[in-house]
């Protein structure tokens, strides 16, 4: 069956670090990838889109990257900050509806 | 602000009751689209509509049902609840039925069942 995992530990880093985010998939041949931020009680907000024949995609602090030889996507937040302290949820099509991971709690320390 | 609004933000029920919530999508958006979220499970896809019509069915029980009418607004009802059926309910809405675009999602209710 398809799955999405994505790392269930909260990632724990030091403000101005690098975070780096996982997402793996299996039995999915994803012509895309979508990752999105969530804060509790609220809403995903959708962040990047990367297509199968894009390596890689950045927006300002963000970086995306996918793989899809090890059906993996990274996502990077360089110079992190508290403020991007939240869930990130990567997001695949699957074959009826964009199907979600469950999320890695990131939390930047000051 | 994503532009989609949902209501009510919490209800609080009793078990065997029924419930509708409610959703607008963003102007100029045609598709709809429902998710539960508990604490112990991710984002968990219900139902797609598009332009009014039934698109995408995902687990969603028989006890909850959906419809977009013709001002593209949509609500979700739920019937017989069970105290399993707690959760944050999202809507989200995007431009077309294109699986790969990006969906802009509402503030969510906040269901409890006791």
């Amino acid at each position: 069956s398809q799955k999405i995992e994505q790392n269930s530990e909260a990632l724990n880093i030091q403000e101005g670090k690098t975070a780096t985010l996982t997402c793996n998939y299996t039995n999915y041949s994803p012509a895309y990838l979508q990752w999105y931020r969530q804060d509790p009680g609220r809403g995903p907000v959708f962040l990047l889109l990367i297509r199968e024949n894009e390596k890689e995609k950045r927006k300002e602090r963000l970086k995306v990257t996918f793989d899809t030889t090890l059906k993996q996507s990274l996502f990077h937040i360089t110079a992190s900050q508290p403020a991007d302290s939240a869930t990130y949820l990567c997001a695949l099509p699957g074959r009826r509806a964009l199907t979600f991971g469950s999320g890695t709690r990131l939390q930047v320390q000051p | 602000d994503s532009g989609v609004t949902q209501t009510p933000k919490h209800l609080i029920t009793a078990t065997g009751q029924r419930v509708t919530l409610r959703c607008s999508p963003r102007s100029g958006d045609l598709s709809v689209y429902w998710y539960q979220q508990s604490l112990d499970q991710g984002l968990q896809f219900l139902i797609q509509y598009y332009n009014g019509e039934e698109r995408a069915k995902g687990n969603i029980l028989e006890r909850f049902s959906a419809q977009q009418f013709p001002d593209l607004h949509s609500e979700l009802n739920l019937s017989s609840l069970e105290l399993g059926d707690s959760a944050l309910y999202f809507c989200a809405s995007s431009l077309d039925t294109y699986r790969y675009n990006e969906q802009f999602f509402g503030p969510g209710t906040r269901l409890t069942v006791l």
